[in-house]
């Protein structure tokens, strides 16, 4: 079975601050990693994902992520926070074909991210 | 290319009643799963279907069923509501079981 926990329910940065909101998974097979953005009352937008290769992954609006095997983390960063940026963030693991939840997202709780001017 | 889209936007209804709720995907994509999100949560998986059959079932009742149709649209069906069903329910649509799934702006579902 799969789990995401994301550590931190809020984050508030500064604009123009490093953007950093953390993500650890649990697979028993390798996994894939996303993450998505949701503004209030809206569904969830893809920011970006990671399958197999390379594992610095860039996203839409200057997002990043790094998968570390070694410390089963994927975590989401973003040089210079905007406004724009507030939202929350969810962090998802689902597996490739084989497994028993193939294609079954399975999302952590979500980080709140604040910016101030 | 028009995204994944849901109806009702909005629903409200009363306990006990039976309420359907429908997705249509983005053309081209032959998976549909559904996935409930209660407040202050992340979305928790309901169901996945492809090529119009069941893939996969969350750890949700019997009361909560979905179907595909051949156009590949898809109706989540929850009978005898419950005030805990109330939530923002949430479709999304695949080329194929293992790849990234786009998410529709949700239909919110309050039982009273």
């Amino acid at each position: 079975a799969q789990s995401v926990t994301q550590l931190g329910s809020h984050v508030s940065v500064s604009e123009g601050a490093l953007v950093l909101l953390r993500c650890n998974y649990s697979s028993s097979v390798p996994p894939y990693l996303f993450w998505y953005v949701q503004y209030p009352n809206q569904g969830l937008q893809l920011l970006l994902k990671y399958t197999t290769g390379a594992t610095l992954v860039k996203g839409i609006n200057g997002f990043e992520a790094e998968f570390k095997k070694s410390e089963t983390s994927f975590h989401l960063t973003k040089p210079s926070a905007h406004m724009s940026d507030a939202a929350e963030y969810f962090c998802a693991v689902s597996v490739g074909a084989g497994g028993t939840s193939y294609g079954k997202l399975t999302f952590g709780q979500g980080t709140i991210l604040t910016v101030h001017p | 290319d028009a995204g994944v889209t849901q109806s009702p936007t909005h629903l409200i209804k009363t306990r006990g009643q039976h309420v359907t709720l429908r997705c249509s995907p983005i053309s081209g994509h032959k998976s549909v799963s559904w996935y409930q999100q209660v407040l202050g949560q992340g979305p928790q998986f309901i169901f996945q279907y492809y090529e119009k059959e069941e893939r996969g079932r969350g750890n949700f009742p019997d009361r909560f069923s979905a179907r595909q149709f051949p156009n590949y649209s898809s109706e989540l069906n929850v009978n005898a509501l419950l005030l805990g069903d109330s939530a923002l329910y949430l479709c999304a649509s695949s080329s194929g079981r293992g790849y990234e799934q786009y998410f529709g702006p949700g239909t919110r579902l309050t039982v009273t």
